[in-house]
């Protein structure tokens, strides 16, 4: 079956902008994650949204960052005026249920803020 | 706060030779283990994980790891390694207080050599 999806592979955006970033998660699965990939460093947990329940933002670095699941299904990533540490590959993942459960990563958006 | 230390950030091995991956975490409550895989251009994939039971976990491709409570540790070993085990191996622990956290380990690249 299908895995997780991202759109776009690959995003370049000039500092102070906006950008949206996209995650289909495998059909079924009620858990989606998001996660940044900084180059050299390893995975920085971001959000994690599971069925209708809040989302726990813990890991979100600033206010500028922000993500909703529409639906329990797609997933939207939005960083508000970006900044060059933004920066990275950021990575979501979908899980059947929570945490415990084998997670499925998609390609990863490749972020470049010049 | 809880941490993972990964100790080497790059092993070379010669290829049929036996490897171990190093993972040490901190943490004040009793944790879940993972270990993911990174290969070249792809996304990441559970090797295997820990919740309970027994210390020897074993998982795909020929790893295992043990669990070693005392010490705080998570060794990822592969009796004999081939050219496709070259990728980017990350060691993560989800505390029992917190399932609804990750983190994960900087990684080892684990580059095979002919």
């Amino acid at each position: 079956g299908a895995g997780v999806s991202q759109s776009p592979s690959n995003k370049v955006t000039e500092k102070g902008k906006d950008v949206e970033l996209r995650c289909d998660p495998i059909s079924g699965h009620t858990a989606l994650y998001w996660y940044r990939q900084s180059l050299g460093q390893g995975l920085e947990f971001l959000i994690y949204f599971q069925g209708n329940s809040a989302p726990d933002k813990s890991g979100l670095p600033s206010d500028r960052f922000s993500a909703e699941r529409t639906g329990g299904s797609v997933s939207t990533l939005t960083i508000q005026r970006t900044q060059q540490e933004d920066s990275a590959v950021y990575l979501c993942a979908s899980s059947l249920d929570g945490f415990t459960d084998t997670q499925y990563f998609g390609p990863g958006t490749r972020l470049t803020v010049l | 706060a809880q941490s993972v230390t990964q100790l080497d950030s790059q092993v070379p091995v010669f290829e049929e030779a036996p490897v171990e991956l190093r993972c040490n975490y901190s943490s004040s409550v009793s944790v879940y283990l993972f270990w993911y895989v990174q290969y070249p251009n792809q996304g990441l994939q559970l090797l295997l994980k820990y919740l309970s039971g027994s210390t020897l976990v074993k998982g795909i491709n020929g790893f295992e790891a043990e669990f070693n409570k005392s010490q705080t540790s998570f060794h990822l070993r592969k009796p004999s390694v081939h050219i496709s085990d070259t990728a980017e191996y990350f060691c993560a622990v989800i505390p029992y207080s917190s399932a609804s956290k990750i983190i994960f380990g900087s990684g080892t690249r684990l580059s095979i050599r002919p």
